[in-house]
């Protein structure tokens, strides 16, 4: 079974430029996350979508991100204009019922903004 | 969820030997708790999850201990192997039905 997909799977990029991440949930997923993981500040939730609507962003840094989901098997994250502080890894993961079943976590992308 | 990462805790373990990898929850709400395997250059992998209606769980070479009293968490892995070598997080769901509060992670080193 496919797990969740992410790409690219590294970004390098210089600052002021716009970056979009992809996301391919598991099919029959209806839950979708994106995190950021940094060593300093290990793993943060930025957003969180169930059936495609996003339920909770109080995450997202501040007006630069922005997270869309346009239907149940793609979502992407973009960040604009970007800054050196946004280098980390982002992984994107989904659940059938995050309350009662488990996350699964794509391989992430790593993102240098230069 | 939050977690810390500016120092982990590092468990070393002959290969062949049983590791115990060990984590202290934080809230007395959480009845949903997931072991999670990271491996270098990857996302976070599934291993196994418990609810805390019960205190102990199987799979294969893996078992999750709960012990709710004490609020304390543990992954045993059986004979361990060089493809174990991982960063360890332990995760709960607190009083939200989607977000995860994780623990600071356990670094697992095998020396052959």
């Amino acid at each position: 079974d496919a797990g969740v997909i992410q790409s690219p799977r590294h970004e390098v990029t210089e600052m002021g430029q716009e970056v979009t991440l992809r996301c391919k949930p598991i099919s029959g997923h209806n839950s979708l996350f994106w995190y950021r993981q940094t060593m300093m500040r290990g793993l943060e939730l930025l957003i969180y979508f169930n059936n495609n609507v996003p339920i909770d962003d109080s995450g997202m840094p501040e007006d630069r991100f922005s997270a869309k989901m346009p239907n149940a098997s793609f979502s992407t994250l973009k960040i604009q204009p970007s800054e050196p502080r946004d280098s980390a890894v982002y992984f994107c993961a989904s659940s059938k019922d995050p309350g009662n079943q488990p996350q699964h976590f794509g391989d992430g992308t790593r993102l240098s903004i230069l | 969820g939050e977690s810390v990462g500016l120092h982990l805790p590092t468990l070393s373990v002959q290969e062949g030997d049983n590791s115990i990898i060990n984590c202290a929850y934080s809230n007395s709400a959480s009845d949903y708790f997931i072991w999670y395997k990271q491996e270098s250059g990857k996302g976070p992998q599934f291993i196994i999850d418990i609810r805390s209606n019960m205190d102990k769980r199987q799979g294969q070479r893996v078992t999750v201990l709960l012990n709710k009293t004490v609020k304390h968490l543990s992954l045993q892995i059986a004979a361990t192997q060089p493809g174990d070598s991982a960063v360890y997080f332990c995760a709960e769901n607190g009083d939200s039905n989607y977000q995860l509060i994780w623990g600071a992670g356990t670094k697992l080193i095998i020396k052959p």
